[in-house]
């Protein structure tokens, strides 16, 4: 089972719709979890952080974990053009001999069209 | 402000030689350090972290070793690298093991 695993892509959305994906993880004492977005060709950038249960908002972007059912979701309103990119989950089991173990999903491809 | 500063931007190198990239952080002390590598359209491979001068975790067993000589330094090396080595390199750091990891710019290696 991999650590992360992320909704198959690609995604693709017209200007101005909501854009939605999903995350999963298999550690169940995973502690912090990130949004990442990584245009082609490029390192990934920081767009989210989320530590506890809920939702956590940032502009257009929304972030939503919930860790009984061991999900992440990011929500991406109104989006635009230059939102389009590969969105990269990632999981940090942050505890005991896995502390620091930062892992990443293999990511959703989004398109968002004029 | 931290800084984070990876080179070389791009490498091609024949198969057999040895590698070495280097990575280093400013503006911030004793920080998690990562490598990951990326292949062409795959996800972000962990490959080695640090928590700290002399403490290096090894992700998964292969033809690569890491090194953390100085508090801001990390370093990934080959003695002989394979045309499987060639991918997208990426170093990160993040102030304590639980927050976000912020990378440097890459380096793009090609194994010919």
């Amino acid at each position: 089972q991999k650590e992360v695993e992320q909704n198959s892509g690609p995604l693709s959305v017209p200007e101005g719709a909501i854009a939605s994906l999903n995350c999963t993880y298999s550690d169940r004492g995973s502690q912090s979890f990130f949004w990442y977005r990584q245009y082609s060709g490029k390192s990934p950038e920081l767009i989210m952080s989320i530590y506890s249960n809920g939702d956590k908002e940032d502009g257009r972007f929304t972030a939503q974990l919930n860790k009984a059912s061991q999900y992440v979701s990011l929500l991406i309103r109104d989006s635009q053009p230059s939102d389009s990119a590969t969105y990269l989950c990632a999981v940090n089991k942050g505890r005991g001999s896995t502390l620091g173990r930062l892992y990443f999903g293999r990511g959703t491809q989004l398109t968002v069209w004029p | 402000s931290q800084t984070i500063h990876q080179w070389p931007a791009t490498l091609v190198q024949p198969v057999g030689s040895p590698l070495s990239l280097e990575c280093t952080v400013e503006g911030t002390s004793n920080p998690n350090l990562y490598w990951y590598r990326q292949a062409a359209g795959r996800g972000l491979q962990l490959l080695f972290y640090s928590v700290g001068i002399g403490q290096i975790s090894s992700e998964v067993p292969q033809n690569l070793s890491a090194s953390r000589p100085q508090d801001r330094q990390f370093i990934l090396s080959s003695k002989k690298l394979l045309l499987s080595d060639s991918g997208f390199y990426l170093c990160a750091w993040s102030i304590t093991p639980n927050t976000e990891a912020f990378f440097g710019q890459g380096t793009r290696l090609t194994v010919v």
